[in-house]
C-alpha cells in the first residue's frame, strides 16, 4: 500500500535552516508529484508548494518563494523539502501529500515533521 | 493567495445532517471543478474525503457529498455520526497552478 514516512521532529533556532524528507513505498514515484503543506499550532492547513518528481520542476507558493527548496532523490524514492532564514512563525508540523495523477488532489499524507523554531 | 472561506465551526446532533461551505473566488474555486476536501481528526494527518467537487474515494462513506455552485463548494454529512468530529477542509486548485485551502471547520458532534 501507499505509505509517505517521514522523518523525525527537529528543533532549529531562527535563522537557522531545516531539511524535512519524506519517503515514498508503494507505488512508483516518479508517477506522482509531491506537496508540502504546513500546519502552525491551532492553525489551519497552508499549501507550500510542489515538485514534479519525474522532471524536479517546482512550483512554490509566493509567500515561500526564495526561502524554500524542494528536491527529489529517485534512486531513494525520497521527497525533501528545505525551509531556509527560520521565524517563530515557521512553528508548524510540516505534510508531504502525493499528488494524484490529475494534479489536483492529495490522495495520500505522511505523518507529519514538527519543526520547532526557538531561541 | 487567500484562503477560502469556511465557517470555524459547526455542530449537530447523532443522526442528523450538517453542511460545511466553503466560499472562494472567480480565480479558484469558480473558475475550476477541482476542490477536495479533507478530514483531520486531532492529533493527526488530513485525510481525502472527496476529490474533483463530488467524487468520493473508495472507503469513504456515502453519508459524505460534496456540490458547487459558483465560488461556494460545499460538503454535507448525513446521519451524523460520533466518528465524524474532526476538523474539516477544503482546498482548490487555483490559477498559476497553485493550491489554496480553507481556513478549517471543527465539527462538533453534540
Amino acid at each position: 500500500q501507499v505509505q509517505l514516512v517521514q522523518s523525525g521532529a527537529e528543533v532549529k533556532k531562527p535563522g537557522a535552516s531545516v531539511k524535512v524528507s519524506c519517503k515514498a513505498s508503494g507505488y512508483s514515484f516518479t508517477s506522482n508529484g509531491i506537496s508540502w503543506v504546513r500546519q502552525a499550532p491551532g492553525q489551519g492547513l497552508e499549501w507550500m508548494g510542489w515538485i514534479n518528481v519525474y522532471n524536479g520542476y517546482t512550483n512554490y507558493a509566493q509567500k515561500f518563494q526564495g526561502r524554500v527548496t524542494m528536491t527529489p532523490d529517485t534512486s531513494t524514492s525520497i521527497a525533501y523539502m528545505e525551509l531556509r532564514s527560520l521565524r517563530s512563525d515557521d512553528t508548524a508540523v510540516y505534510y508531504c501529500a502525493r499528488e494524484s495523477r490529475s494534479g489536483s488532489y492529495f490522495d495520500y499524507w505522511g505523518q507529519g515533521t514538527l519543526v520547532t523554531v526557538s531561541s | 493567495q487567500s484562503a477560502l472561506t469556511q465557517p470555524a465551526s459547526v455542530s449537530g446532533s447523532p443522526g442528523q445532517s450538517i453542511t460545511i461551505s466553503c466560499t472562494g473566488t472567480s480565480s479558484d474555486v469558480g473558475s475550476y471543478n477541482l476542490v477536495s476536501w479533507y478530514q483531520q481528526p486531532p492529533g493527526k494527518a488530513p485525510k481525502l474525503i472527496f476529490y474533483e467537487v463530488s467524487r468520493r474515494p473508495s472507503g469513504v462513506s456515502n453519508r459524505f457529498s460534496g456540490s458547487k455552485s459558483g465560488n461556494t463548494a460545499s460538503l454535507t454529512i448525513s446521519g451524523l455520526q460520533a466518528e465524524d468530529e474532526a476538523d474539516y477542509y477544503c482546498c482548490s486548485h487555483a490559477r498559476t497552478n497553485t493550491f489554496v485551502f480553507g481556513g478549517g471547520t471543527r465539527l462538533t458532534v453534540l
